[in-house]
């Protein structure tokens, strides 16, 4: 079984200051994990996606990832918050196991990030 | 390419009614997913068509029917809508299986059941 914490319904930041959103997984098996990006009354789009090459993953728009397996995390980070940045994001986990079908991918909650002018 | 197209974009039902959620994608993928998405609860799969023929039910299947009409299309009924069903849908594809496939969204249709 499979499954995504994202901490904080909610993340405000100032405009031009970091962006962090977290996401932790659990997965009994290596994982692969995914940050989409949904912005209002629009569907999901692929920022990245982690399969197990290089640990740190850099995506559309500025934004990365790091993928800590000692700490289960995948969180999400951008240097410079741009207005444009508001939107709903979500982290998403699957697995060798699961493929692509019913338990293929197993979405957060979302975060829904706030930029302040 | 237009991606996944979804129909119609806004409906509003009375209990009871039904209705067809079409999709539609020209990206020759051959898997096909619809999820439902609500507050606070993250997007959840209802069904999914690994191919052409095929459909199989994921975590929250009831009260809906799939139908993979022909590689392109996958549509989604509602025989007889309920309150609890009024959510946003999303059609989803992907090329294949495979676990790091990334999955391609539609832009969503926004039902209110009443």
């Amino acid at each position: 079984a499979q499954s995504v914490t994202q901490l904080g319904s909610h993340v405000s930041v100032s405009e031009g200051a970091l962006v962090l959103l977290r996401c932790n997984y659990s997965s009994s098996v290596p994982p692969y994990l995914f940050w989409y990006v949904q912005y209002p009354n629009q569907g999901l789009q692929l920022l990245l996606k982690y399969t197990s090459a290089a640990t740190l993953v850099k995506g559309i728009n500025g934004f990365e990832a790091e993928f800590k397996k000692s700490e289960t995390s995948f969180h999400l980070t951008k240097p410079s918050a741009h207005m444009s940045d508001a939107a709903e994001y979500f982290c998403a986990v699957s697995d060798d196991q699961s493929g692509g079908g019913a338990d293929g991918l197993t979405f957060g909650k979302g975060t829904h990030l706030i930029i302040q002018p | 390419n237009a991606g996944v197209t979804q129909t119609p974009k806004f409906q509003v039902l009375k209990t009871g009614q039904s209705m067809t959620l079409q999709c539609a994608q020209d990206m020759n993928h051959n898997s096909m997913y619809w999820y439902r998405q609500d507050p606070g609860m993250g997007l959840r799969l209802i069904y999914y068509s690994a191919s052409e023929g095929t459909t199989d039910k994921g975590e929250v299947p009831n009260g809906y029917n799939v139908s993979r009409l022909n590689k392109r299309e996958f549509s989604l009924r509602l025989e007889s809508a309920a309150p609890s069903q009024t959510s946003v849908y999303f059609c989803a594809s992907t090329m294949g299986l495979a676990a790091t496939d990334t999955q391609y969204f539609g832009p969503g249709t926004r039902l209110t059941v009443l």
